[in-house]
């Protein structure tokens, strides 16, 4: 099976544009979760989508956002970029996104914002 | 913030020795994981271990875990160059909308010299 594919892998933008990430997850795969990686503060859960729904969320502001297609593909865009949104963007994927189940992470999308 | 904090923070060793890093979490948890991420990549699932169990092992890798202390370790056993990498532990947990999520510790970067 081809694993997590995430486009593109760079980025740059500058402050107050926005930005779409786009994500594949593994076929058969419902789940799909978002993290924003940066040395500052570590791995951040974003949110995770489940059949086009979201399921969960993290702490992060309105500016960011998501969604899910019915073939399981996933989306994250960030309105309004500032310059802390500069980071290596990471999803990952999962069958059913249950606790005891490997999620399975893209190779990520790294954003620079100037 | 982060449900796992990993210690320590950078470990370097000789390559053949053996590589211990531990993991601290807050709340009670159902599953650890650990993982492993090269550099700038995505992570890689090396293990799960559940609450109910105290060790594991997958090759050279042994995970203990000791849900008295709220801790885990993570063992390497005649380290590799190719172990060369940031490892991560993650600890399940319930988000303010009541779905599991993973949280992700703050990562020991592993370095073995040839």
């Amino acid at each position: 099976k081809a694993g997590v594919t995430q486009t593109p892998r760079y980025l740059i933008k500058t402050r107050g544009q926005q930005v779409t990430l786009s994500c594949s997850p593994i076929s058969g795969h419902r789940s799909v979760s978002w993290y924003q990686q940066t040395p500052g503060q570590g791995l951040q859960f974003l949110f995770e989508y489940f059949s086009e729904t979201q399921r969960n969320k993290g702490n992060f502001p309105g500016r960011f956002s998501g969604r899910q297609f019915s073939n399981s593909r996933s989306e994250m865009n960030v309105s309004t970029l500032e310059l802390g949104d500069s980071a290596l963007y990471l999803c990952a994927s999962s069958l059913a996104g249950r606790r005891k189940e490997t999620q399975y992470f893209g190779p990520g999308t790294r954003l620079l914002v100037l | 913030s982060q449900q796992g904090e990993e210690d320590p923070q950078a470990l370097s060793i000789q390559e053949g020795e053996n590589a211990t890093m531990n993991c601290s979490y807050k709340t009670s948890i159902n599953n650890l994981q650990w993982y492993r991420q090269n550099s700038g990549r995505g992570l890689v699932h090396l293990i799960l271990i559940r609450s109910n169990e105290r060790e594991k092992h997958s090759g050279r890798l042994r995970v203990t875990l000791d849900t008295s202390k709220k801790s885990s370790s993570l063992l390497i056993t005649a380290s590799r160059a190719a172990d060369t990498a940031s490892y991560f532990c993650a600890t399940d947990s319930i988000s303010n909308f009541g779905n599991e999520k993973l949280t992700f510790g703050t990562g020991t970067r592993l370095t073995i010299i040839p």
